[in-house]
């Protein structure tokens, strides 16, 4: 099942950097970190995914730590459309069939 | 973009009856997924689907339930004889061939059993 822990609940005043964290210790050599987050009555959307390097794309950008065992999905400005529960996903690289969420954080922007 | 669509949007049934809730994947996409989401719940993995067969199934996934992909473009989830705690949003899914392709989700499909 899901090998990630992550913080229940996490604020943000809009226009302002999110910065969320996700603890995968037990990750192993061919786990990729996903994020997807999902929208008030929406269905999950994928955000970005990584295995070592750091990756940016147009919706956010991912750290990974040197030991792989933490990473952090950065939204360089914060909007209310970014409202969501933002769930941090392992995914074997190599089979690439499993794909478990876990409790994920609920992320509330203040205006 | 391309998206994934389920009907119908909300279902009512009686315990006991049997439902199909319906969805059709991206068309160039080869895996298909049921997922589950109880009322204020995590998301929670049914069951995946690739070349008419399942390749993979939770424990929730049990006798109750069967999936299919009737015709070229729909894939569907039934469930027998619906149970109370059966009542969650179902979301289907799809992707491309490829272990690291991003899952595309449907809108949902809120089912209540009365």
């Amino acid at each position: 099942d899901a090998k990630t822990t992550q913080p229940n609940s996490m604020e943000s005043n809009e226009e302002e950097p999110v910065h969320l964290p996700c603890n995968h210790s037990t990750i192993s050599g061919t786990d990729y970190i996903h994020w997807y987050r999902q929208l008030p009555s929406q269905g999950p959307e994928y955000v970005i995914h990584g295995l070592t390097s750091n990756v940016n794309n147009r919706m956010a950008s991912l750290a990974i730590a040197e030991d792989r065992k933490s990473s952090t999905l950065i939204l360089h400005r914060a909007t209310l459309r970014d409202a969501a529960v933002y769930y941090c996903i392992l995914r074997d690289g190599s089979t690439g069939n499993q794909f478990y969420f876990g409790t994920g954080t609920s992320l509330t922007v203040i205006p | 973009e391309p998206e994934v669509t389920q009907t119908p949007s909300h279902q009512v049934t009686q315990m006991g009856q049997e439902v199909i809730l319906r969805c059709v994947p991206i068309s160039n996409h080869l895996y298909f997924y049921w997922y589950r989401q109880i009322l204020g719940q995590k998301v929670e993995f049914l069951v995946s689907f690739y070349n008419n067969e399942i390749s993979e199934k939770s424990e929730i996934f049990d006798d109750q339930f069967s999936v299919e992909r009737p015709d070229g473009s729909n894939f569907t989830l039934k469930i027998r004889s619906t149970k109370l705690e059966d009542s969650a949003m179902y979301f289907c899914a799809s992707r491309r061939t490829g272990a690291l392709e991003k899952l595309f989700f449907g809108s949902g499909t809120q089912l209540s059993v009365l």
